[in-house]
């Protein structure tokens, strides 16, 4: 696709359900990262991917958390058990390299509403 | 302590008037990269500009421009003749090499920008 698509774009969830929220990354890129933002703050980083490797998985905030990108393009995030403090938008973001100089391109985000 | 600092919680600017947003950066990696992005009311993270640890230029792309003093590690963004599509929240964040190159994020600027 032409950018980062992330599914669902809306999630609401009642106290101590999973989810599951996915990313399609832009094709050929091989780094890619999650981030958790609350409203009105910065993203946060949770994990990143470099293909189907999680080299950096230290923003995960629990165990409840968890992020898988098996054959190195579409990446899932699960978190198990949710609670309220998890009401966020998470943002999926890809680039081209693995590189300190590009810049990240990131998709519209799923805004997840804990009950 | 804090890698990105961003100042000004809020900022408000004159119609086709000149703004700078401050942010200062804290690093020991001589391999960083410094960006910016605009996060309009709708959510998606749009990039700006881009300024490398090594450039010895200020990065411009059309009315953004970048003022980089690296002794004093600032990394102000300055936006010329203001448009009321600008009124956004502004983000200042850094790639270093020794950070698995993932992006790290300020607290951000919300810019209101008044006819």
């Amino acid at each position: 696709g032409a950018g980062v698509s992330q599914s669902p774009r809306y999630k609401v969830a009642k106290r101590g359900q999973d989810v599951a929220l996915r990313c399609d990354p832009i094709s050929g890129h091989v780094s890619l990262f999650w981030y958790q933002q609350a409203l009105g703050q910065g993203p946060e980083f949770l994990t990143y991917f470099q293909n189907e490797a999680q080299l950096d998985k230290s923003g995960l905030p629990s165990d409840r958390f968890f992020a898988e990108r098996p054959e190195g393009s579409v990446s899932t995030l699960k978190i198990q058990r949710t609670q309220q403090e998890d009401s966020a938008v998470y943002l999926c973001a890809s680039s081209f390299q693995a590189s300190y100089t590009g810049e990240l391109f990131f998709g519209e985000g799923s805004r997840l509403t804990v009950l | 302590a804090q890698k990105i600092t961003q100042t000004q919680p809020g900022m408000f600017v004159q119609e086709k008037e000149a703004v700078t947003l401050d942010c200062t950066y804290d690093t020991s990696d001589p391999s960083y990269g410094l960006f910016w992005y605009k996060q309009p009311s709708s959510g998606e993270m749009i990039f700006l500009i881009y300024q490398g640890s090594y450039d010895q230029q200020n990065a411009t792309e059309g009315r953004y421009s970048l003022n980089f003093q690296k002794a004093r590690k600032s990394a102000n963004l300055v936006i010329s003749a203001s448009q009321l599509g600008d009124s956004a929240m502004y983000f200042c964040a850094m790639r270093e090499r020794g950070s698995n190159y993932k992006l790290t994020f300020g607290k951000g600027t919300l810019l209101t920008v008044n006819p």
